[in-house]
């Protein structure tokens, strides 16, 4: 059975700090992606990733950065987390991209800024 | 560039009601069409897909038919139940990536 494990259903953290959100697949995907999702925009690509070291921006970038050290493992990281960060992030993995190819998502971090 | 347009939820519908979900789309080639699917407190997961024009992608009752004509793909059942309560997301696949639509939420009740 494919699996993609975010390492945390719900987090809450303080404006200013630091926040890691880990993603692990197990399926030997080159692909992965991080999502926000927002009541009435639905998901929005933050960044994404083809290869070991490699990622692209995205659609809404700003405030985040992401890290691929291993294939399995792709790391969203907020500098210094803000309010308006507070959302629903969705990690995802696919296999070396075409057109028709199927992304598979992990069940989400609900992340909460306060 | 890439954009999707869903219409505007909730749906509200009584068991065994016909179910329409509207879909449109922008896209420069020649995109894959999805329909993924949220249940309360999940992910994502793949309902159905379409590659090519004149396509029909179904799974679990639902079906799509890919429109180049008039750029949609729209989700029909014709017997809805309680457990199709979800959101239900359309998107396109390109070369890099998928490009999602709003969301519309579908409640179902006996």
């Amino acid at each position: 059975d494919v699996k993609v494990t975010q390492s945390s259903r719900y987090l809450v953290k303080r404006t200013g700090e630091k926040v890691f959100l880990e993603c692990v697949q197990d399926m030997d995907h080159e692909n992965m992606f991080w999502y926000r999702q927002d009541p009435g925009l639905g998901l929005r690509l933050i960044y994404f990733s083809y290869d070991v070291k490699m990622k692209e921006k995205g659609d809404i970038p700003e405030g985040y950065s992401v890290s691929r050290e291993k294939k399995e493992r792709f790391s969203l990281i907020l500098e210094s987390a803000s309010t308006n960060q507070t959302s629903m992030y969705l990690c995802a993995s696919s296999p070396r991209v075409t057109a028709n190819t199927e992304a598979f998502f992990g069940q989400g971090t609900r992340l909460t800024v306060v | 560039g890439n954009s999707v347009t869903q219409m505007e939820g909730p749906v509200t519908l009584s068991e065994e009601a016909f179910l329409t979900i509207n879909c449109t789309y922008t896209a420069t080639g020649y995109p894959s069409l999805f329909w993924y699917v949220q249940y309360p407190g999940e992910g994502l997961q793949l309902l159905l897909k379409a590659t090519k024009a004149d396509d029909k992608g179904s799974n679990k009752g639902f079906e799509a038919t890919y429109r180049k004509e008039t750029t949609s793909f729209h989700l029909e059942k014709g017997s809805v139940q309680v457990s199709d309560s979800a959101v239900y997301f359309c998107a396109l696949g390109t070369a890099s990536k998928l490009t999602f639509g709003t969301g519309t939420r579908l409640q179902v009740t006996l």
